[in-house]
């Protein structure tokens, strides 16, 4: 089983600051990586795939990048919106497996 | 637009069984293949169980294999996650997600999921 370790847990950042989040898997998922955004009482939603593609609707300031085993979720200028946890998952073999999630805080 | 509604979930005895379903809709349903994803109170996310689009590739997280299966009816457009011998560890929100391709692929869209509490 591939793990995926996200740091930090919690990263508590001011809106129009730039926000860096990592992903760490145990062993090379190529560019087979998806990051999701979870706010309370919702389900996921999808940011990017491929590791650096960003799914439809989804705003630029919204990064990804990395290949094998070290991959970043960058979110340029923080909006209020953008506070809720954050997910990597690998889906390059089974079982498909998430981070713990990263959580940003105002 | 792409829309997943689950349904069934509820609160079940422990060794109980429950069947979940997630209506598809915005989509030809036959063409992807869809995954069941949970999280347990306050926790994050696991993948339990994934179909292809036409139903001849199945896996199962180890955790639920044995007790859950999935199926699919690709003439009713619906996802199902029969869920037997359940215990106070299956006790989540089950999302169902649709994958992006027939075969796999990532997880583009997520229903709002169905709540499941085991408890006496």
């Amino acid at each position: 089983e591939v793990v995926m370790t996200q740091s930090p847990a919690a990263l508590s950042v001011s809106p129009g600051e730039r926000a860096t989040l990592s992903c760490r898997a145990s062993q090379s998922v190529s560019s087979n990586l998806a990051w999701f955004q979870q706010k309370p009482g919702q389900g996921p939603r999808l940011l990017i795939y491929s590791a650096s593609s960003r799914a439809t609707g989804i705003p630029a300031r919204f990064s990804g990048s990395g290949s094998g085993t070290e991959f970043t979720l960058t979110i340029s200028s923080l909006q209020s919106e953008d506070f809720a946890v954050y997910y990597c998952q690998q889906y390059n073999s089974w079982p498909i497996t998430f981070g713990q999630g990263t959580r940003l805080d105002i | 637009d792409v829309q997943l509604l689950e349904s069934g979930g509820g609160l079940v005895l422990p060794g109980g069984s429950l069947r979940l379903s997630c209506a598809a809709s915005g989509f030809t349903f036959s063409n992807y293949a869809m995954t069941w994803v949970r999280q347990a109170p306050g926790k994050g996310l696991e993948w339990v169980s994934a179909i292809s689009g036409p139903s001849d590739y199945i896996y199962y997280a180890d955790s639920v294999k044995g007790r859950f299966t999935i199926s699919r009816d690709n003439s009713e457009k619906t996802l199902y996650l029969q869920m037997n011998s359940l215990s106070a560890e299956d006790t989540a929100v089950y999302y169902c997600a649709k994958r992006s391709i027939e075969y796999g692929g990532h997880f583009d869209f997520w229903g709002q999921g169905t709540l499941v509490t085991v408890s006496s």
